[in-house]
């Protein structure tokens, strides 16, 4: 069964502090993804990377980045945390699809509050 | 840009009575499409794409290119289908899946 680990349930950080949520998938998959999880406004895509050191920005980067050094952990770091950071981050992996689509799966998710 | 609209945030059924998650989509070419499923204090999982064509819990959706909808359905809800429902497309490269704002269904007794 796939397991994709997020370091943190719950994590509480400060403004202007630099955040790192950690994700790690046990099954070699290519694909990793970041997400944020707000009511109403569903799963946004924050950052994925499909290779190790390679990363492609999602809908909304902006305040984010990501860190892929090897191929079962993903990083995303808030540079200078802000309050309308506030969410649920999710993580998620795949394989690579080769032109057909690979159902995600996703961690249990870190909820993070920034005072 | 591809775009997935699911008009209800909240969606009420009583027990057994049939059920319909809609979910509209905007793309172009073939798109691929998933439903995902979160239940309360478990992680997003997927429940069904439709290249498959299967039934899971009970649950089907048709792919309507003419409507460009991916409606989810069940015949007799059940209280354990009380959870968040995403609709997601998959585009973009990469594997990138657009979700949907969700659908909360609540079954009620």
């Amino acid at each position: 069964d796939v397991k994709v680990t997020q370091s943190s349930r719950y994590l509480v950080k400060r403004t202007g502090e630099k955040v790192f949520l950690e994700c790690v998938q046990d099954m070699d998959h290519e694909n990793m993804f970041w997400y944020r999880q707000d009511p109403g406004l569903g799963l946004r895509l924050i950052y994925f990377s499909y290779d190790v050191k390679m990363k492609e920005k999602g809908d909304i980067p902006e305040g984010y980045s990501v860190s892929r050094e090897k191929k079962e952990r993903f990083s995303l770091i808030l540079e200078s945390a802000s309050t309308n950071q506030t969410s649920m981050y999710l993580c998620a992996s795949s394989f690579f699809g080769q032109g057909k689509g690979q159902p995600q799966h996703f961690g249990d998710g870190t909820r993070l509050s920034i005072l | 840009a591809q775009r997935v609209t699911q008009p209800e945030k909240l969606l009420s059924v009583f027990k057994g009575a049939p059920v319909e998650l809609k979910c509209n989509y905007s793309y172009s070419g073939s798109p691929e499409l998933f439903w995902y499923v979160q239940y309360s204090r478990q992680r997003l999982q997927l429940l069904l794409r439709h290249i498959s064509r299967e039934s899971i819990k009970g649950f089907t959706a048709d792919l309507n290119k003419g409507e460009t909808s991916f409606h989810l359905k069940k015949p007799f809800a059940q209280e354990e289908d009380s959870a968040m429902y995403y609709c997601a497309p998959l585009g973009g490269g990469g594997n990138k899946l657009t979700f949907g704002t969700g659908t909360q269904l609540k079954v009620e007794l």
